[in-house]
């Protein structure tokens, strides 16, 4: 499965919406999709599971989304503790990531 | 608390092999999956493999089969990967991390500290 985030980096300022796509080139199933959120020096951190389950502890601004081959993080009202690289997860194959940059 | 403890960096010559572990701690060995995912130096993620620590059963990625053997000890609660013929292209951080109850990876929600294995003649 190949699977393709966009944008490449996104860089929007605080309060606003970030909105990530991940578009895979065949039909999925969702239960196997995930977010993950990566700082620098972190280990990824889950986010969201099959498409829209927020992991726990998770704050409610992120939410998930998904429609025929494309799922969707949606992060609303940003804050400067977002900045980060998100990959998207179908089964075996991560997305090869959008970096978030807060202005 | 469930945490996953991983062992130290490692350097190893090409050509040689190296084994990486990783403890639960706060948890027992059950039926999710423990799953380990590398990272190249500001590269993105790649799933080698996950296996059924209660059971034993694996899955690997077609890549890294007979590149990877992911093996579990109840005694300790620890699992093993072993990665060998290694090449300068193995240079990464090694993540181990708690999957599901399905050896068809879709959700991590528990990670490891990471293990740089490096790879330098």
């Amino acid at each position: 499965i190949v699977l393709t985030q966009s944008p490449g980096t996104l860089s929007l300022s605080p309060g606003e919406r970030a909105t990530l796509s991940c578009r895979a080139g065949q039909s999925v199933s969702f239960t196997y999709s995930a977010w993950y959120q990566q700082k620098p020096g972190q280990a990824p951190r889950l986010l969201i599971s099959a498409a829209s389950n927020r992991a726990a502890g998770v704050p409610d601004r992120f939410s998930g989304s998904a429609s025929g081959r494309e799922f969707t993080l949606t992060i609303n009202s940003l804050e400067p503790e977002d900045a980060a690289v998100y990959f998207c997860q179908q089964y075996e194959t991560f997305g090869q990531g959008t970096r978030v940059q807060i202005k | 608390q469930l945490q996953l403890l991983q062992s130290g960096a490692e350097v190893r010559k090409p050509g040689s092999s190296v084994r990486v572990s990783c403890q639960i701690s706060g948890g027992t060995f059950d039926t999710y999956t423990i799953d380990w995912v590398r990272q190249a130096p500001g590269q993105g993620l790649e799933w080698l493999g996950a296996i059924i620590p209660v059971s034993g059963a694996t899955k690997y990625a077609q890549k890294f089969l007979g590149k990877v053997t992911i093996s579990a000890e109840e005694s300790t609660t620890t699992i093993f990967m072993d990665l060998r013929s290694l090449t300068s292209e193995d240079t990464a951080h090694y993540y181990c991390a708690r999957g599901g109850q399905s050896l068809t990876p879709g959700g991590l929600g528990v990670w490891g500290q990471g293990t740089t294995v490096t790879v330098s003649s």
